[in-house]
């Protein structure tokens, strides 16, 4: 069946430093492949996502790239913010037969970024 | 984007009672919600998928007769905790696809923390 694996966390990092959340996945077909992020207690919000291979998916300067020779999603950030703090979780949907499709997700990654 | 609520956000009962959590797709149709579970080292598990009109499927493992769903209609679904316990102390989330958005991403409400005395 399909499977999401992402880096474990916690990840600690300084201000504006650089970030990857590595995210491999196993699919079969042309999954859809997003990023979503969890504020404390929140629920989750879409962070950026991507529908084919080599589509780059983007959103407050954080970016994905689908790699399908790779089976990867990593997500990447040039530098991070203070308010960046929070969990990612990498998902992916299942080909679209037109019922909805689960979302199979990673077990998140949390990322701390401190002053 | 497409926004889906939840109610309660929290939630403290006694244990043995029941509670129940709504969930509602605010400005679309959902044909389908699905309800997640969050433990506290993060880890999402897929509950149940609630489809209107119809009996939800459950996941392996997952009590029917705990987690009582119901998808009264295409904008609410229902999830209630029975005779609740300590153990069902967890943060709960809902989410549907929104059809118009075809590429299977999926909308969360902003979860609900069940406290169970």
């Amino acid at each position: 069946g399909d499977s999401v694996t992402q880096m474990e966390g916690p990840v600690t990092l300084s201000e504006e430093a650089f970030l990857t959340i590595n995210c491999t996945y196993t699919a079969t077909g042309y999954p859809s492949l997003f990023w979503y992020v969890q504020y404390p207690g929140e629920g989750l919000q879409l962070l950026l996502k991507a529908t084919k291979a080599d589509d780059k998916g983007s959103n407050k300067g954080f970016e994905a790239t689908y790699r399908k020779e790779t089976t990867s999603f990593h997500l990447e950030k040039g530098s991070v913010q203070v308010s960046d703090s929070a969990v990612y979780f990498c998902a992916l949907s299942g080909v679209n037969t037109g019922t909805a499709s689960k979302l199979t997700f990673g077990t998140g990654t949390r990322l701390q970024v401190t002053l | 984007g497409a926004v889906v609520s939840q109610h309660p956000s929290r939630v403290i009962c006694k244990s043995g009672t029941s509670v129940k959590i709504e969930c509602r797709s605010l400005d679309f149709q959902a044909t389908t919600m699905f309800w997640y579970r969050q433990f506290p080292k993060q880890s999402l598990m897929l509950m149940a998928t609630s489809n209107e009109g119809s009996k939800a499927t459950y996941e392996q493992g997952v009590e029917k007769d705990k987690f009582l769903i119901n998808h009264a209609s295409l904008t609410l679904s229902t999830l209630t905790v029975t005779s609740a316990h300590p153990e069902d102390s967890s943060f709960y989330i809902c989410s549907a696809p929104d059809p118009r958005v075809g590429t299977g991403e999926l909308f969360f409400g902003e979860g609900s923390r069940l406290t169970v005395l």
